[in-house]
């Protein structure tokens, strides 16, 4: 139990094009969906937090206008980075909460960017 | 500012052998909190989550728990060369509704 998915798992595109990422919890409902960014040799940066049916609250110094997230259903959340540039390359992760009592949270298995 | 710290590593343990990682907070408000392993390349995946003080034991993996100490750490009994990988602390505040997460402690297991 517990899976979420994402997709695509590598995408490769010029700069100035945007890319939508798709992030699934598979066999329970999220109501809760984290975006993660990762860059070679570093930690996980949270980007933004998002509920189903609500905006997404973004961290200091993510721009919301360039990563946009949208979090329709209990089990589907995307993020769309626009106008991409190559500092935009990196691994971008993607996990859900459950609806339940624990607090554990589950990681997609992470889409890497490259922006050309 | 709410912090996780880890040693970032390596630690390097022989196989066979018991690997400590550890792990402090600074939010005595966080209240859940997890250990996941993150292979090269990969995304983190949840080893542990312990709740309460004490011990926690799943399989080769306990996690302890020290609120009063703002501490948490996992052994890993009788290491496998597989377990060499990246493994994250993380907190939970249900107040903030984050995880906050340390840098990571790379373990290395011998042959």
């Amino acid at each position: 139990g517990a899976v979420v998915s994402q997709h695509p798992s590598r995408v490769i595109c010029k700069s100035g094009t945007s890319v939508k990422i798709e992030c699934r919890s598979l066999d329970f409902q999220a109501t809760t969906m984290f975006w993660y960014r990762q860059f070679p040799k570093q930690s996980l940066m949270l980007m933004a937090t998002s509920n189903e049916g609500s905006k997404a609250t973004y961290e200091q110094g993510v721009e919301k206008d360039k990563f946009l997230i949208n979090h329709a259903s209990l089990t589907l959340s995307t993020l769309t980075v626009t106008s991409a540039h190559p500092e935009d390359s990196s691994f971008y992760i993607c996990s859900a909460k459950g609806q339940g009592a624990g607090y554990e949270q589950y990681f997609g298995p992470g889409t890497r960017l490259t922006v050309t | 500012q709410k912090e996780v710290e880890q040693n970032s590593g390596p630690l390097s343990v022989p196989e066979g052998a018991i690997a400590s990682l550890n792990c402090t907070y600074s939010d005595r408000g966080s209240q859940s909190f997890f250990w996941y392993r993150q292979y090269s390349g990969k995304s983190p995946e949840l080893i542990m989550s312990i709740y309460s003080n004490g011990d926690k034991e799943d399989g080769r993996f306990t996690a302890q728990l020290n609120k009063a100490s703002q501490y948490v750490s996992l052994l890993i009994r009788d290491s496998q060369p597989s377990d060499s990988a990246t493994y994250l602390c993380a907190a939970y505040t249900s107040g903030t509704y984050k995880y906050i997460f340390g840098t990571g402690t790379r373990l290395k297991v011998l042959a």
